[in-house]
């Protein structure tokens, strides 16, 4: 299965852009990249998903690299309720393991105000 | 509203005792998930089940149990065996084989007495 990997933890001042990186070399041709985020003592919840191109919604933008072995999830303008544990994740919808979502240690976002 | 249900929020388990923690959803998904987490940790995979009469072991599988007999459920149980399972486990959902997104439960803390 592909990994992802990502620093432990991140801050950030309140009301400033965020870039939280995810790295994964081992991604395939028809892997999706997922970013979920998790509040404490809550479920995840989805955040945003790409595959080539750049994605933005009302949460969050996606970069994703040229080669598509890294990707970064852009917070544009951070708040308090933005502090969360971010999972960035690998699915291929083609592969026989689709079932089988590795969810890495994630990266603990701090936002001071 | 549809959504994923976990039940209930908080169990005890005392020693030797098998306990049950239930899962539901009325998203009319295919795949089904039950993640364990670890105080400070990230998820790890127990099983998974891509169709209903069917699932797969995860990372982390010995000590539990599941059963798939309908769609909209994925009851876990955590069996005498598992000799260390406080933790937060986590329910999730997903269309299934196209690049849909999960959605997760609000979860459920086992502690032992």
């Amino acid at each position: 299965d592909a990994k992802t990997t990502q620093p432990n933890s991140m801050e950030s001042n309140e009301e400033e852009p965020v870039h939280l990186p995810c790295n994964h070399s081992t991604i395939s041709g028809t892997d999706y990249i997922h970013w979920y985020r998790q509040l404490p003592s809550q479920g995840p919840e989805y955040v945003i998903h790409g595959l080539t191109s750049n994605v933005n919604n009302r949460m969050a933008s996606l970069a994703i690299a040229e080669d598509r072995k890294s990707s970064t999830l852009i917070l544009h303008r951070a708040t308090l309720r933005d502090a969360a544990v971010y999972y960035c994740i690998l699915r291929d919808p083609y592969s026989g393991n689709t079932g089988k979502l590795i969810f890495g240690q994630g990266t603990t976002l701090q936002v001071k105000p | 509203d549809g959504g994923i249900t976990q039940s209930p929020k908080y169990l005890f388990r005392k020693e030797g005792q098998n306990v049950t923690l239930s899962c539901e959803q009325n998203l009319n998904h295919d795949a089904m998930y039950w993640y364990r987490q670890d105080p400070g940790q990230g998820l790890r995979l127990i099983y998974y089940s891509q169709i209903v009469n069917d699932f797969q072991k995860g990372d982390i599988a010995e000590g539990y149990s599941v059963s798939r007999e309908k769609k909209e459920s994925f009851p876990l149980t955590v069996t005498s065996a598992q000799k260390n399972p406080t933790a937060f486990y986590l329910c999730a959902s997903t269309a299934g084989r196209t690049n849909e997104k999960l959605f997760f439960g609000s979860g459920t803390q086992l502690s032992v007495l």
